[in-house]
């Protein structure tokens, strides 16, 4: 099945800065990749989403980014915000999969005021 | 966005009674929901996927048995863990497909004395 690596398990940054949280999937029919913001005690929130036609989106201060040859694809977030501090998972599927996600372990984000 | 609630919220029981906790689609028919535990800064970790008028589709070294689920209709889905012991004791999140979009609930934290 269906295998995601997330990294780092937590990152601080300034505010202002950007962050960058990678990740990587095994495989290779997957096809949609989600992320999502989760706050302490609520519920997984999507943020933004990219498929496998297309290499990058962006939407306001977010991004993400995908190489579909190295299986591996990633959300930047500039400007940080405090606000932007939250636990944040990448997720992908596969139509095969009958819709199911498979989950990355998550970062935790800390922007400092 | 698409409306998912969760019922209850937080429930507190004693060990060896039953706990039956609700999702519903408020605003769309969801035909499948989906039941993730999530331990305290773990990621999401997929349970069974529910399917209307159908048994559910466990994950391996889920016991169908502790965990049951039925998705009687379109707009709600149960899981009702049996037997309750302090293990089980987690945060119980669902989701409901709408659109091949994954829409999550609140969430239920249930705690077994």
């Amino acid at each position: 099945g269906e295998n995601v690596e997330q990294h780092p398990s937590t990152l601080s940054v300034q505010e202002g800065d950007s962050a960058v949280i990678k990740c990587t999937y095994s495989d290779s029919a997957s096809n949609y990749f989600p992320w999502y913001k989760q706050e302490l005690g609520k519920r997984p929130q999507l943020i933004i989403d990219i498929r496998s036609n297309v290499g990058e989106k962006k939407d306001q201060r977010i991004a993400v980014t995908l190489n579909k040859t190295a299986k591996h694809f990633s959300l930047h977030i500039t400007e940080t915000q405090p606000e932007d501090s939250a636990v944040y998972f990448c997720a992908a599927r596969h139509n095969n999969a009958g819709n199911m996600l498979t989950f990355g372990g998550g970062t935790r984000l800390m922007v400092k005021p | 966005g698409a409306v998912v609630s969760q019922h209850p919220s937080r429930v507190i029981c004693k060990s060896g009674t039953s706990v039956k906790i609700e999702c519903r689609s408020l605003d769309f028919q969801a035909t499948t929901m989906f039941w993730y535990r999530q331990f305290p800064k773990k990621s999401l970790m997929l349970m069974a996927t529910s399917n209307e008028g159908s048994k559910a589709t466990y994950e391996q070294g889920v016991e169908k048995d502790k965990f049951l689920i039925n998705h009687a209709s379109l707009t709600l889905s149960t899981l009702t863990v049996t037997s309750a012991h302090p293990e089980d004791s987690s945060f119980y999140i669902c989701s409901a497909l709408g659109n091949n979009e994954q829409f999550f609930g609140p969430g239920t934290r249930l705690t077994v004395l």
